[in-house]
């Protein structure tokens, strides 16, 4: 009965490899977002969606591609990985898009480019 | 851009009243005032939202003054599972790189 869940957990992985992490909330919630979270616990927004639309787009590269298949999933595809991607990665959703709405977050997923 | 302040950490006792400050100087008209709560190896998990004033649920109360400029989480009687990263938040939620959250604050709760 897990509100927001993340797979994989851990995610060891080589340069130039091409990786997919999935995400899937059972609230529904009609927004969700990817964040990606640094060594200096920085939780930096890179993506959000609203009922499968895309909404924020923040400076990522593009080798990063999220796709939204229904409102209650939002994965996350990584291209040609660098180093410089190891870091953990959190899913999150809310209600919808507005203020006021708290975000639930996953659990997280522990990318490691080696 | 609403860039959030907060004290990098603060050392605490259990059963101590805790007072963690947020300087939010550019809010916007728009914004809420969010705080999350971050356990090791978790995903941040919501404690209190506010808008104005005062707000209170069972686990905190959210002070904010008027101006809106700042806010203060206050966490009452503090036990060792308090040990914790608070982030304060301040935006919409499609507000884009409002929602970036800053350091955070690292509360550790002594015996």
């Amino acid at each position: 009965d897990t509100a927001v869940s993340q797979t994989p957990k851990y995610l060891v992985t080589q340069m130039g490899n091409d990786k997919s992490i999935k995400c899937e909330q059972n609230l529904g919630h009609d927004t969700m977002y990817w964040y990606k979270q640094d060594s200096k616990k920085f939780l930096k927004i890179m993506f959000s969606y609203n009922n499968k639309e895309l909404i924020i787009n923040e400076t990522v590269p593009n080798r990063f591609s999220p796709k939204s298949p229904d409102k209650a999933h939002l994965n996350l595809h990584i291209n040609s990985l660098e180093l410089g991607d190891s870091a953990v990665y959190f899913c999150a959703s809310s209600q919808d898009a507005r203020g006021g709405y708290e975000q639930y977050f996953g659990p997280g997923t522990r990318l490691t480019v080696t | 851009l609403a860039k959030t302040t907060q004290p990098i950490s603060m050392d605490s006792y259990e059963g101590q009243e805790v007072n963690i400050t947020c300087s939010h100087n550019n809010i916007a008209t728009n914004d809420y005032i969010t705080w999350y709560q971050q356990f090791p190896s978790q995903g941040p998990r919501f404690i209190i939202q506010g808008y104005k004033t005062k707000v209170t649920n069972e686990v905190a109360s959210l002070f904010i003054p008027a101006d809106r400029k700042s806010s203060t989480l206050s966490l009452p009687r503090v036990s060792l599972s308090d040990t914790a990263v608070y982030y304060c938040l301040v935006g919409a939620n499609n507000a884009g790189n409002m929602l970036t959250f800053g350091g955070g604050t690292r509360l550790m709760v002594k015996p």
